[in-house]
């Protein structure tokens, strides 16, 4: 079992939708858990992150971690075609507040904003 | 502006040839990473540094060797044993301590013919 897992759509919504991306993940650690938006044929940008539980909001997006269901979420609210792009979720392990070593990724969600 | 640069963007190679792949960063970042990503599998860590002179293995480090000489520099090279090269290969950084901020330079698309 991979340690996240991303369902890689693709995911075409209407402008103005309320999307919901989501990761499963396996490993119960404390951990970090951040969003990456990637556009085609760039390198990844980070969005936000949480810590192992709860939300965090900004802007037009909120992050949300659910420790029970080992379930991770970014909503896009009142979504624009700008926001037409890869998303990624990723890990980090945490170690008394600081974060080494690797980034375990999803494989991405393909998403598309239609005007 | 501070950033990072990966060069060159594109880059073809015959089979059998080493390649070398840039990576630079005027971030003043101890961490630098590299990954690489296949359509519909996400990054995968290959080899990432801490510090000047030390770095580590990761998840698909076979075939890859890497060098950390300077703070601002972390190439990556990739050796006519990897079995699959093409791909597309990002850079990253961060301030250690910090591996959930990481920030990516614009990635080097390899295509071996």
């Amino acid at each position: 079992q991979k340690e996240v897992e991303q369902d890689p759509g693709p995911l075409s919504v209407p402008e103005g939708a309320i999307v919901s991306l989501n990761c499963t993940y396996s490993n119960s650690a404390f951990q970090y858990f951040m969003w990456y938006r990637q556009y085609s044929r760039k390198g990844p940008e980070l969005l936000m992150y949480t810590y192992s539980s709860g939300n965090k909001e900004d802007g037009r997006f909120t992050a949300q971690v659910d420790k029970s269901s080992k379930y991770i979420s970014l909503f896009i609210r009142d979504s624009q075609p700008s926001d037409s792009a890869t998303y990624l979720c990723a890990k980090a392990h945490n170690a008394g507040g600081t974060s080494y070593g690797k980034l375990t990724f999803g494989q991405g969600t393909i998403l598309t904003v239609h005007p | 502006d501070g950033g990072i640069t990966q060069s060159p963007k594109y880059l073809f190679r015959k089979e059998g040839q080493n390649v070398t792949l840039s990576c630079e960063q005027n971030l003043n970042h101890d961490a630098m990473y590299w990954y690489r990503q296949d359509p519909g599998q996400g990054l995968r860590l290959i080899y990432y540094s801490q510090i000047v002179n030390d770095f580590q293995k990761g998840d698909i480090a076979e075939g890859y060797s890497v060098s950390r000489e300077k703070k601002e520099s972390f190439p990556l090279t990739v050796t006519s044993a990897q079995k699959n090269p093409t791909a597309f290969y990002l850079c990253a950084s961060s301030i250690e301590g910090l591996a959930r901020e990481q920030f990516f330079g614009p990635g080097t698309r390899l295509t071996v013919l």
